[in-house]
C-alpha cells in the first residue's frame, strides 16, 4: 500500500525558534500534498495545500510567512513552523494524493507532534 | 452552519453489537463521501468511500448514503474492543475539488 512518512515524530523546542517537519511519500508520486493541524479533542484542521513545483495556497487565517510550506518534489513536502510559540504546539499531520488519483487516493502520514516550550 | 457535522461523542457501544455513525453535509452538490478512523495520537486511515445512494458494505463496516437528505453514515457490526476510535467523516464538496472537509470526528468506545 501507499507510504507516506514524517520526520520528525515529535519535536520539541524553545519558543522562537524555527521547526522544519519532512513529509515524504515513499512509493509513490505526489503533485499535491496537504498539511493539516490538529489540537486536542478536535478535528482535523486544513492549514494549506500543497502542489509540486508551485506555491502552496493557505487557507484562511493561517499566516503563510509563519508557516512555509516547499513542495520541491512530487515525493517531497516540508512545512517550517517559524518562531514558533507555545501556541503552535500541536499535532502537524500532513496527507499526499496519488499522482492523477481522487480523494480516496490521500494518505496520511504519521504526524509529528510539536510541543514549543 | 458547519459544512460538515458530526455528534462529538462519546458514544459507547457494547461489545458484539451495531454501533451507528451519522454525519450530515451542507453543500448538495458534494460527490465524494469518506470514512476514516483515528486512533489516540495517531493520523487517519480511510475505512470506506461512497459515492452513490445507497449502501456499501466492507467486512463489518456499511456505509449508507442519502444525497436527498444529505446524509452519510457508517454502520459496524460485531463491534469489537478495537473499533473503539474517533471516525471521520469528510466530504469532497464537488467534482474535481481537492480539499477533502472534514467533521469534528465522533468518539466511538466499544465495551466489552
Amino acid at each position: 500500500g501507499a507510504v507516506v512518512s514524517q520526520h520528525p515524530s515529535r519535536v520539541i523546542c524553545k519558543s522562537g525558534t524555527s521547526v522544519k517537519i519532512e513529509c515524504r511519500s515513499l512509493d509513490f508520486q505526489a503533485t499535491t500534498m496537504f498539511w493539516y493541524r490538529q489540537f486536542p479533542k478536535q478535528s482535523l484542521m486544513l492549514m494549506a495545500t500543497s502542489n509540486e513545483g508551485s506555491k502552496a495556497t493557505y487557507e484562511q487565517g493561517v499566516e503563510k510567512d509563519k508557516f512555509l510550506i516547499n513542495h520541491a518534489s512530487l515525493t517531497l513536502s516540508t512545512l517550517t513552523v517559524t518562531s514558533a510559540h507555545p501556541e503552535d504546539s500541536s499535532f502537524y499531520i500532513c496527507s499526499a494524493r496519488v499522482k492523477g488519483g481522487g480523494a480516496h487516493t490521500q494518505y496520511f502520514g504519521p504526524g509529528t507532534r510539536l510541543t514549543v516550550l | 452552519q458547519k459544512e460538515v457535522e458530526q455528534n462529538s461523542g462519546p458514544l459507547s457501544v457494547p461489545e458484539g453489537a451495531i454501533a451507528s455513525l451519522n454525519c450530515t453535509y451542507s453543500d448538495r452538490v458534494s460527490q465524494s463521501f469518506f470514512w476514516y478512523r483515528q486512533y489516540s495520537g495517531k493520523s487517519p486511515e480511510l475505512i470506506m468511500s461512497i459515492y452513490s445512494n445507497g449502501d456499501k458494505e466492507d467486512g463489518r463496516f456499511t456505509a449508507q448514503l442519502n444525497k436527498a437528505s444529505q446524509y452519510v453514515s457508517l454502520l459496524i457490526r460485531d463491534s469489537q474492543p478495537s473499533d473503539s476510535a474517533t471516525y471521520l467523516c469528510a466530504v469532497l464538496p464537488q467534482q474535481g475539488a481537492q480539499k477533502l472537509v472534514f467533521g469534528q470526528g465522533t468518539r466511538l468506545t466499544i465495551n466489552p
